[in-house]
């Protein structure tokens, strides 16, 4: 079946350096959505990626899908204390049943 | 925007007890409810995909008769875990498409389970 891989499991970084997180699916995806889970939280959206080599940006969050829709990548720039959580992409697949990656666990020195 | 209200949010119970989650969409309905297990530090393992008025979807290895779940109304979604083990002690959180296109899926806040 379809699987997403997730890449770093783990990452910690100095308050202000940059954060990039990557995934990649074994197939075509219809499209990509990252999510923020913090600490003893539950995920919340923060964007859906659709069309062939996407780029949007959330203030500091950059978010990249393929051109071949098989991979996707968050980029954050000048991390804050406040980014710390752990970014799962997952991708949208049939009867809108989401594959949700490893997810990135992201701490921060401050 | 979009809620799903999920209680309750803790819940310690016997060894052999039964356990009801239930999943609400607030203000949008909720045809489709994906409910997940997610074990500390890991990914959300999705178990089933319920539809109002019909049967749920399992996903390979999760057992129907453990997992009982009903969609009855476009609002509310439950999760049955049924004769409880410790083994089942988790993280179990549901999740609907959030109403509109491109605004992700709405999770609930989650239920931790522990089982003794």
């Amino acid at each position: 079946g379809q699987q997403v891989m997730q890449i770093p499991q783990y990452q910690h970084v100095q308050e202000g350096e940059d954060f990039t997180t990557y995934c990649n699916s074994s197939t075509t995806l219809s499209n990509i959505q990252w999510y923020k889970q913090r600490p003893g939280g539950h995920p919340v959206f923060l964007i859906q990626l659709v069309k062939s080599g996407e780029v949007k940006k959330q203030k500091r969050l950059t978010f990249q899908f393929g051109e071949a829709k098989k991979n996707s990548s968050l980029h954050i720039t000048a991390t804050q204390t406040t980014d710390v959580g752990t970014y799962f992409c997952a991708g949208g697949g049939g009867a809108q049943k989401l594959v949700f990656g490893q997810g990135t666990r992201l701490t921060i020195n401050p | 925007g979009a809620v799903v209200s999920q209680h309750p949010s803790r819940v310690i119970c016997k060894s052999g007890t039964s356990v009801k989650i239930e999943c609400r969409s607030l203000d949008f309905q909720a045809t489709t409810m994906f409910w997940y297990r997610q074990f500390p530090k890991q990914s959300l393992m999705l178990m089933a995909t319920s539809n109002e008025g019909s049967k749920a979807t399992y996903e390979q290895g999760v057992e129907k008769d453990k997992f009982l779940i009903n969609h009855a109304s476009l609002t509310l979604s439950t999760l049955t875990v049924t004769s409880a083990h410790p083994e089942d002690s988790s993280f179990y959180i549901c999740s609907a498409p959030s109403a509109g296109s491109g605004y992700g899926y709405t999770f609930g806040s989650g239920t931790r389970l522990t089982v003794v």
